[in-house]
């Protein structure tokens, strides 16, 4: 059975910076790309960005309201993703999912992680 | 692309025929639009990939159809458990996008 587990959400002051972690089992991690979806409270969903596979050089996509200041990175050999959140903003104030991309859509979606950025 | 779905939320009963409309801002490869049932608290779940592909699980009384810019996914026959907020999403282009979503309220 997949499962996709976030961890490493929290309170953070604006400026701040916080890593997410999403611990996949269930699945051949390095097959799929890897999406980060976020959704602010009371708000709809907002793609943050992608990690392709090795195949895919591992090639990162990000929306142009996190470009700069986050980074997707993942660890095969730990079945892990990981998202780098900097200069985080109010704005940035979301329940943070992680989600498998499996062909043309997102499959498995883990049960997210919330980070807020509140001075 | 920019995806529009209509209506933003609407007050059906149960038993009622319910459809929702994405429309796209450009034509657009329907092999790419899915959609996406989300409970308040709960994660997304894809009901619907490639415009019209249901996914395992997941009840026939979904729908999916369209092409081009216009797309729609219908519940037959609405039963408690479908009230919830679905969205569209389309994932062959950066930014991947996804619909404002339309809630199904009691």
């Amino acid at each position: 059975e997949v499962h996709l587990v976030e961890s490493g959400g929290g309170l953070v002051q604006p400026g701040g910076s916080l890593r997410l972690s999403c611990a996949a089992s269930g699945f051949t991690f390095s097959d799929p790309y890897m999406d980060w979806v976020r959704q602010a409270p009371g708000k709809g969903l907002e793609w943050v960005g992608r990690i392709k596979n090795k195949a895919g050089g591992y090639t990162t996509q990000y929306a142009a309201s996190v470009t700069g200041r986050f980074i997707i990175s993942r660890d095969d050999s730990k079945n892990s993703l990981y998202l780098q959140m900097n200069s985080l903003t109010i704005e940035d104030t979301a329940v943070y999912y992680c989600t498998r991309s499996w062909l043309h859509f997102n499959d498995y979606w883990g049960q997210g992680a919330l980070v807020s950025v509140s001075s | 692309i920019q995806l529009t779905q209509s209506p933003s939320s609407l007050s059906p009963s149960v038993g009622d025929r319910v459809t929702i409309t994405c429309r796209a801002s450009q034509g657009v490869s329907s092999s790419y639009l899915a959609w996406y049932q989300q409970k308040p608290g709960q994660p997304p779940k894809l009901l619907i990939s490639a415009a019209s592909a249901l996914q395992s699980g997941v009840p026939s009384r979904f729908s999916g159809s369209g092409s081009g810019t216009d797309f729609t996914l219908t519940v037959s026959s609405l039963q408690p458990e479908d009230f919830a907020t679905y969205y569209c999403q389309y994932i062959d282009t950066y930014p991947i996008t996804f619909g404002q979503g339309t809630r199904l309220e009691i």
